[in-house]
C-alpha cells in the first residue's frame, strides 16, 4: 500500500498571507489528523477528521481550518499567516477504530517570513 | 494541568546495552498509550501500541510496559545498536474529550559504535 503522501513539501510565504497544504492518507483510512511540531512546542494536535466531519479539535485559533472530501483526502488551510506559524505539518491517517495508530506522512515544511 | 514529559532531552548508551525511556504523564487517564520513533526531517512512525489493561507488549527488540497507577510508560530497546539512534516519541489519547492524541516531547536517543 501506498503511504500517507503530503503536499507540497516544501513552502514558503509572507507574514499576512493564506496556505493550504494537501494529504491523501493510505487507502481504506477514513481518519486523518494533523499536526503542528516545532522545536519549542513539539506535536501539537491541531484537528482529525473522519468521514468528511470534524470530531477533533485542538487549542488552535480559528485561522487554521481543515476539511476532508468524500475519498478521504484533507487539505489544512492557515490564514493570515504569522512568523510563529513556521513549523513542520503532518499529516496523519489510521483506520477507522479510536484506538488505531497513527501513520504519518513526511510533511510539509512551511516557513513564514 | 495536563502533562506529559518524556525523560532528558537526550540519552546516549553504548551499542549492546539496553536503552529504557521513560513516558510520565499527569492529569489523564489514557485507555492506550503509544510509542513513536521519528528521524531528522521525517514523520513520526509507529511503534508499539498499548492498552490501559495492559502490563507488557513486546516487538522483536522493543518492549513497553504501561503502569496506570504510576501514570507511567517505560520503552526499552534492548541489544542497541547505532541504527536506533532517532528521537521517540510517546503518546496518548486525551480523554477530556477535545484532543485525539497527545504527544510528548521526545528523547532523543543515540546509540554509540
Amino acid at each position: 500500500k501506498a503511504g500517507v503522501t503530503q503536499t507540497p513539501r516544501y513552502l514558503i510565504k509572507t507574514r499576512g498571507q493564506q496556505v493550504t497544504l494537501s494529504c491523501s492518507p493510505i487507502s481504506g483510512h477514513r481518519s486523518v489528523s494533523w499536526y503542528q511540531q516545532t522545536p519549542g512546542q513539539g506535536l501539537q494536535f491541531l484537528f482529525e477528521y473522519f468521514s468528511e466531519t470534524q470530531r477533533n479539535k485542538g487549542n488552535f485559533p480559528g485561522r487554521f481550518s481543515g476539511r476532508q472530501f468524500s475519498n478521504s483526502r484533507s487539505e489544512m488551510n492557515v490564514s493570515t499567516l504569522e512568523l510563529g506559524d513556521s513549523a513542520l505539518y503532518l499529516c496523519a491517517s489510521s483506520g477507522t477504530g479510536f484506538s488505531y495508530e497513527q501513520y504519518f506522512g513526511p510533511g510539509t515544511r512551511l516557513t513564514v517570513t | 494541568s495536563q502533562k506529559i514529559e518524556q525523560n532528558s532531552e537526550a540519552l546516549n548508551i553504548q551499542e549492546g546495552k539496553t536503552a529504557t525511556l521513560t513516558c510520565n504523564y499527569t492529569n489523564y487517564s489514557p485507555a492506550y498509550l503509544q510509542w513513536y520513533r521519528q528521524d531528522p526531517g521525517r514523520g513520526p512512525v509507529f511503534l508499539l501500541l498499548i492498552r490501559e489493561n495492559e502490563k507488557e507488549k513486546r516487538k522483536e527488540r522493543l518492549k513497553v510496559t504501561f503502569d496506570t497507577t504510576l501514570k507511567q510508560s517505560l520503552f526499552h530497546i534492548t541489544a542497541s545498536q547505532p541504527a536506533d539512534s532517532a528521537t521517540y516519541l510517546c503518546a496518548l489519547d486525551g480523554t477530556s474529550g477535545t484532543y485525539k492524541y497527545i504527544f510528548g516531547t521526545g528523547t532523543r536517543l543515540k546509540v554509540l559504535a
